[in-house]
């Protein structure tokens, strides 16, 4: 089992530009959800999906913040356009129904 | 929403010895209680987990014990080991995934 995959890994960008993040979760696994870690706000629940449906998008911060799943193996979170305050680590999870979260590697976004 | 708050925020403990963290929610729906470990640089995952059908769970050295009614959780290590070296963080939910994290508690165990 691969475990959830996320890239990239790293992204730098200047500020105004727009960013997409990618994770496929691991298969068989019906929920996602997209997470932000930072110093100052620790780590944060933007959006969960279910079956490829947005069930709970409450944590999103702003309409600059967007994120799809177009089917069961990939979801992306888009961010356009970008400011600084937006560098983060930006995990995405998987799990079953009532199953434990798995987290994927993270990706480190720096917006400069 | 739901307010978990985490105590403390750092702890350093000696080899052997014993690590309690303790957080509190505030959503009294809330019925599922998972601790993730976070290594540094690394992704959290999941070490116990707790529902709010159950007062302790214990899993070797780890145990979280639940208090519904005072609405607090707490997680305790036991003959902690350099491993164990880490950011540990709790959190609740009323439905299972939506999860409220607690700020964290980085543990240093001393050698």
């Amino acid at each position: 089992d691969a475990g959830v995959i996320q890239s990239p890994r790293h992204e730098v960008t200047e500020m105004g530009q727009e960013v997409t993040l990618r994770c496929k979760p691991i298969s068989g696994h019906d929920y996602l959800f997209w997470y932000r870690q930072t110093m100052m706000r620790g780590l944060e629940l933007l959006i969960y999906f279910n079956n490829n449906v947005p069930i709970d998008d409450s944590g999103m911060p702003e309409d600059r913040f967007s994120a799809k799943m177009p089917n069961a193996s990939f979801s992306t979170l888009k961010i356009q356009p970008s400011e600084p305050r937006d560098s983060a680590v930006y995990f995405c999870a998987s799990s079953r129904a009532q199953g434990e979260q798995y987290f994927g590697p993270g990706t480190r976004l720096t917006v400069t | 929403g739901e307010n978990v708050e985490q105590h403390p925020s750092t702890l350093s403990v000696q080899e052997g010895d014993s690590a309690v963290i303790k957080c509190t929610y505030s959503d009294s729906a809330s019925n599922y209680f998972p601790w993730y470990k976070q290594e540094l640089g690394k992704r959290p995952q999941l070490i116990i987990d707790i529902r709010s059908n159950v007062g302790e769970k214990k899993d070797q050295r780890i145990a979280v014990t639940l208090n519904k009614t005072a609405k607090h959780f707490s997680l305790h290590i036991t003959e902690t080991q350099p491993e164990d070296s880490a950011v540990y963080f709790c959190a609740a939910s009323s439905n299972d995934y939506k999860l409220s994290f607690g700020a964290g508690t980085t543990v240093t165990v001393r050698a």
